[in-house]
């Protein structure tokens, strides 16, 4: 079965940092591209950043621009994203989401989700 | 950056009623539309993309149309199990943005 499952979520310090992992199987993980997409508590859906499929180009919000980075590990299977300097605002369940090799490149697979709260 | 905004933000309707939800993009994005179904406590879920394609394995109650600006989902016959929010996005430039959701109440 594909599917993505992400981990690392936890309660940080504001100005802390947070690295959120998300695990690929059952999918040839270097064709495609994968995102992160954030909901806060009660708020709608975020993109926050996406990575293609080879790594060498990454897009991200402006909400998060400086302060997170997108990586993957193609022999891992896995993708990353570096948090620093979080602030209250960053608090959300980020979710994992594969983007579809075709157009309109929507995200066809998604994880479960893994929490981030900032609080002091 | 473009702006997805969705009408009506929620919505209650009955079991067995035709829904329709819409999307208005901030300028033309062809047909680079896509629509999800977020439960609480869920991950979302692709129901159309590409304004009116349907993913495999969602029910043909829902249904989606429209291009450039303007798109619609509708949901016909509305079940329980339907009781979600509904969100637009966009995939045609990043950031690819989502509309603010229609809660669907029933």
């Amino acid at each position: 079965e594909v599917q993505l499952v992400e981990s690392g979520g936890d309660l940080v310090q504001p100005g802390g940092s947070l690295r959120l992992s998300c695990a690929a199987s059952e999918f040839t993980f270097s064709s495609y591209a994968l995102s992160w997409v954030r909901q806060a508590p009660g708020k709608g859906l975020e993109w926050v950043s996406t990575i293609t499929g080879s790594g060498d180009t990454q897009y991200y919000a402006d909400s998060v621009k400086g302060r997170f980075t997108i990586s993957r590990d193609n022999s891992k299977n896995t993708v990353y994203l570096q948090m620093n300097s979080l602030r209250a605002e960053d608090t959300a369940v980020y979710y994992c989401a594969r983007r579809s090799l075709q157009a309109p490149r929507y995200m066809d697979v998604w994880g479960k989700g893994t929490t981030v709260t900032v609080s002091s | 950056d473009i702006q997805m905004t969705q009408s009506p933000s929620s919505l209650s309707a009955s079991v067995g009623d035709r829904v329709t939800i819409s999307c208005r993009a901030s300028q033309s994005i062809g047909n680079y539309l896509n629509w999800y179904q977020k439960k609480p406590g869920k991950a979302p879920k692709v129901l159309i993309y590409a304004a009116s394609s349907l993913q495999s394995g969602v029910p043909s109650k829902f249904s989606g149309s429209g291009s450039g600006t303007d798109f619609t989902l509708t949901i016909s016959s509305l079940q329980a199990e339907d009781s979600a929010t509904y969100y637009c996005q966009q995939s045609y430039t990043t950031p690819y943005t989502f509309g603010q959701g229609t809660k669907v109440e029933i």
